[in-house]
């Protein structure tokens, strides 16, 4: 069965101070790795996907990697306005519609 | 606004009454997802519809929960005869033919008393 670990669980971060969130995953057949990012009491907003093992993506103070078994969400120079959950997610290897979503990394941002 | 809605944002209701939530996808959209997310936790998967044939269903969907697509445009997930376990926020997804990257609305926040 397809499994997706995100760690640490929260994570609490002086404004300007870098770092970065983990993604661990099983699958059989990997066929993209998603980030969302969630606000409290929202629908997560998609951020990215990664397609194969070397694959990175930017946006803003987010990048994204990907290795074979892991995929990193590196925030550089982190804001106020970067506290929300962030969530990885795969494409079921069963099928390619059902998703699933790891428990998230909780960020805070302190001015 | 073109991205995917979902009405009503809240809903509070009594154990044993039925519910039911309305989704409209993004206009494009041919797939359609339905998730639930308790605190603390991801969203799981529900169903999935790919126009209007309900494609894929998940364990987590008992008797209660039925979802439906007529014509392929918005969707509706009634819940009979709500439980307290029921609480929680209930997600709509859509996504294109050529790409499962999937969007989500705002989510429909359900309290069971």
């Amino acid at each position: 069965e397809d499994q997706v670990t995100q760690s640490p669980e929260a994570l609490r971060l002086q404004e300007g101070e870098s770092s970065s969130l983990n993604c661990s995953y099983t699958v059989s057949g990997l066929r993209g790795l998603f980030w969302y990012r969630q606000d409290p009491g929202k629908g997560p907003e998609f951020l990215f996907t990664l397609y194969s093992a070397g694959e990175e993506k930017e946006k803003e103070r987010l990048k994204a990697t990907l290795t074979k078994k892991e995929s990193f969400l590196h925030i550089t120079a982190p804001k106020p306005e970067d506290s929300a959950t962030y969530l990885c997610a795969l494409p079921d290897s069963g099928g390619y519609q059902k998703v699933t979503f790891g428990t998230g990394t909780k960020l805070q941002v302190i001015p | 606004d073109t991205g995917v809605s979902q009405d009503p944002r809240h809903k509070i209701t009594k154990r044993g009454q039925n519910v039911t939530f309305r989704c409209d996808p993004i206009s494009e959209h041919n797939r359609l997802y339905w998730y639930r997310q308790t605190l603390g936790q991801g969203p799981e998967f529900l169903t999935y519809f790919q126009n209007e044939a309900q494609l894929e269903k998940s364990r987590l969907l008992s008797d209660r929960f039925s979802a439906e697509r007529p014509k392929g445009s918005f969707s509706t997930l009634e819940i009979q005869r709500t439980e307290q376990g029921d609480s929680a926020m209930y997600l709509c997804a859509s996504s294109g033919p050529a790409s499962y990257e999937q969007f989500f609305g705002p989510g429909t926040r359900l309290t069971v008393l």
